[in-house]
């Protein structure tokens, strides 16, 4: 059972445009989401972070929205650049220090 | 500071053997929490250690898997008579304590032959 789910596992886009990668999740217990990017042979990086309080938070070019009534969250990169790309993973916590994560987008920004 | 550092990166092993896979985190980070990715796959929790509280094993796939996390700090991933579905890139994490963002390694790429 899935409670994480990027249904997208890959998106290419045009370096300059905007990239938006998405994912749904079934438990309404979360109250926190992140998004973490991964290169290859490296471990994941924290990227940003929502509270289920709010339904945007921004970051310079990445923005993640918070859909709770949908259970949907997006992440927003504008302008993406070439070295955005990478694997974007999405994760959920509520109740405790435990994350839930999906099973991750590749992006490629294509120059 | 230093991050969470893991070793080794790479580890080729016979089917059968048995493999300690090492974490060290980040120092005063009271949570730890062991993650496997397996080709093509998201990932996939394993075990999570909260200060001195009893662990979650909950995300353990068989009991050849077992962790151990001495003094608080560094962490032991043991895969006892390794099966190639073993295979995949280990990850350990470190966080506060305190919910929300964990810190990774880098990973420890095993290849069951």
């Amino acid at each position: 059972d899935q409670q994480v789910k990027q249904n997208s596992p890959s998106l290419s886009v045009q370096e300059g445009r905007i990239s938006i990668l998405n994912c749904d999740y079934t438990n309404s217990m979360f109250d926190y989401f992140l998004w973490y990017k991964k290169y290859p042979a490296e471990g994941p990086t924290f990227l940003i972070s929502i509270s289920s309080i709010k339904d945007k938070n921004e970051d310079g070019r990445f923005t993640v929205f918070l859909n709770k009534s949908a259970k949907h969250l997006s992440l927003h990169i504008v302008p993406s650049q070439p070295g955005d790309s990478a694997v974007y993973f999405c994760a959920a916590g509520g109740g405790g220090n435990k994350l839930v994560f999906g099973a991750g987008t590749i992006l490629r920004v294509k120059s | 500071g230093a991050g969470v550092s893991q070793s080794p990166s790479n580890k080729v092993t016979e089917k059968g053997k048995d493999v300690e896979l090492r974490c060290d985190p980040i120092s005063g980070h009271t949570a730890l929490y062991w993650y496997r990715q397996s080709l093509g796959q998201g990932l996939e929790f394993l075990i999570y250690f909260q200060g001195n509280s009893a662990p979650d094993k909950s995300g353990l796939p068989s009991d050849r898997f077992s962790a151990e996390r001495t003094g608080g700090s560094v962490s032991t991933l043991t895969i006892q008579r390794t099966q190639q579905e073993d295979s995949a890139v280990y990850l350990c994490a470190s966080s506060s304590g305190q919910g929300g963002e964990q810190y990774f390694g880098p990973g420890t790429r095993l290849t069951v032959t």
